[in-house]
């Protein structure tokens, strides 16, 4: 079976611009997270999805918005890019329906570098 | 807000030494998770645990809940080259699973 898969790998943008960062779950996972990792540091969470309904928030600006399509594949969005969103982008997903209920199998990630 | 803090931040160790990481919660967690990142890599489930004072073993690794279900630790014994990576615990915030809080990672060096 196929991981999770995310696109674009890498991405370059300028300060202002809009990005769109994909992800495919694996099969049959209903449940899809994002987090933000700077180098050097812990994940942070950006946003839940499950059942194509947003279940979780993190500390993020309004600039940050996601959703999820009836595939359950999801998309995350960054509005008015700055020089500190350059980070990591990870994707996450998970059963929750059977245990362990709550692990999550993360993508290979979007390196976002913004100039 | 909940903080999830891990010492030591870095650990270089001989190849064959055991190797311990150290998670606090400034809050009660309902359950643990551990992961892995290897270097360039993404993060890699290890285990979950669930109950007060659990005790998980793989292999050479061994993972402990604390009582008060605040704290957590990650114990390598003999460890290798393979072993190498970022250890994080995460657990979930307030509010529930869904917004989990990664600890500040323990950086593991291992010299050949």
């Amino acid at each position: 079976d196929a991981g999770v898969t995310q696109s674009p790998t890498h991405l370059i943008k300028t300060r202002g611009q809009h990005v769109t960062l994909r992800c495919s779950p694996i099969s049959g996972h209903k449940s899809v997270s994002w987090y933000q990792q700077v180098l050097g540091q812990g994940p942070q969470f950006i946003f839940q999805y499950y059942e194509k309904e947003e279940r979780g928030r993190g500390n993020f600006p309004d600039r940050f918005s996601a959703r999820q399509f009836p595939n359950y594949s999801s998309e995350l969005n960054v509005n008015a890019l700055l020089l500190g969103d350059s980070a990591l982008y990870l994707c996450a997903s998970s059963p929750i329906t059977v245990p362990p209920y709550n692990e999550q199998f993360f993508g290979p990630g979007t390196r976002l570098t913004v100039l | 807000g909940q903080q999830v803090m891990q010492i030591p931040q870095y650990q270089h160790v001989q190849e064959g030494e055991d190797f311990t990481t150290y998670c606090n919660s400034s809050t009660t967690l309902s359950n643990i998770q551990w992961y892995k990142q290897r270097p360039g890599g993404h993060p890699v489930f290890l285990i979950q645990l669930v109950k007060s004072g659990e005790v998980k073993k793989q292999k050479r690794l061994t993972f402990q809940f604390g009582e008060a279900k605040k704290n957590s630790s990650l114990h390598i014994t003999a460890t290798q080259t393979t072993d190498v990576g970022t250890y994080f615990c995460a657990g979930p915030g307030s509010g529930g699973y869904q917004k989990v809080t990664f600890g500040t990672g323990t950086k593991l060096q291992v010299i050949p």
